[in-house]
């Protein structure tokens, strides 16, 4: 069955360490993939999408993930974490073939000073 | 990409009465998304609102508990009815729109906070 995981519910680092948060989907065909960041009280941001053109996406506030066919996974990184990078973040996929998106449950970023 | 304008932003209401959630936006998109987040969890989709045809609720939503209005290519409205305190979530709009390369992603709201007592 087609499904999105997200390891890890909550992730805390240290201001300025390397912001790692994981992602794998279950799919026989590569899915669109998307990273989505919500603030506290806000809706969802959109960080950065995976379309196969490039395996290497930059988003916004230096943010990036790398699609691995080999491994299922679409991990987000950031290189130093800052205290505004404190939200949550969504791991979506579109499989191909459908409108619909399914989100991963969510991983809750803690950035301690 | 779209602006999306959603309200209210929040709301308290009490149990067995309904609330409608209006979601605004500044162009024309085919399909609007309604999700729900209950708290501490992540987005389900609750139905897919097309302009000029009934919605498409996902497994678990009813037409009479959520009814959704479309009644043009900007507009759509959810209505949680005869609430409980298990309708407490936050309600997102979402529409999906393809960039000029042809890719495409959602734009949310901002949502609406519900809380019901």
């Amino acid at each position: 069955a087609q499904s999105v995981t997200q390891l890890g519910s909550h992730v805390s680092v240290s201001e300025g360490a390397l912001v790692l948060l994981r992602c794998n989907y279950s799919s026989s065909v590569p899915p669109y993939l998307f990273w989505y960041v919500q603030y506290p009280n806000q809706g969802l941001q959109l960080l950065l999408k995976y379309t196969s053109a490039a395996t290497l996406v930059k988003g916004i506030n230096g943010f990036e993930a790398e699609f691995k066919k080999s491994e299922t996974s679409f991990h987000l990184t950031k290189p130093s974490a800052h205290m505004s990078d404190a939200a949550e973040y969504f791991c979506a996929v579109r499989f191909r073939g459908t409108y619909k998106y399914i989100f991963g449950t969510g991983t809750r970023l803690k950035v301690l000073a | 990409s779209a602006v999306i304008s959603q309200k209210p932003s929040r709301d308290i209401c009490q149990r067995g009465t309904s609330l409608t959630i209006q979601c605004q936006v500044d162009s024309q998109v085919t399909m609007m998304f309604w999700y729900r987040q209950q708290p501490g969890q992540s987005l389900t989709l609750i139905a897919t609102a097309n302009q000029g045809s009934e919605a498409t609720y996902e497994s678990g939503f009813v037409i009479d508990k959520f009814p959704i209005s479309r009644p043009n290519l900007t507009f759509s409205t959810l209505t949680v009815s005869n609430m409980s305190p298990e309708d407490s979530s936050i309600y997102l709009c979402s529409v999906e729109e393809a960039d000029q390369a042809s890719n495409y992603g959602y734009t949310f709201g901002s949502g609406t906070r519900l809380t019901v007592v």
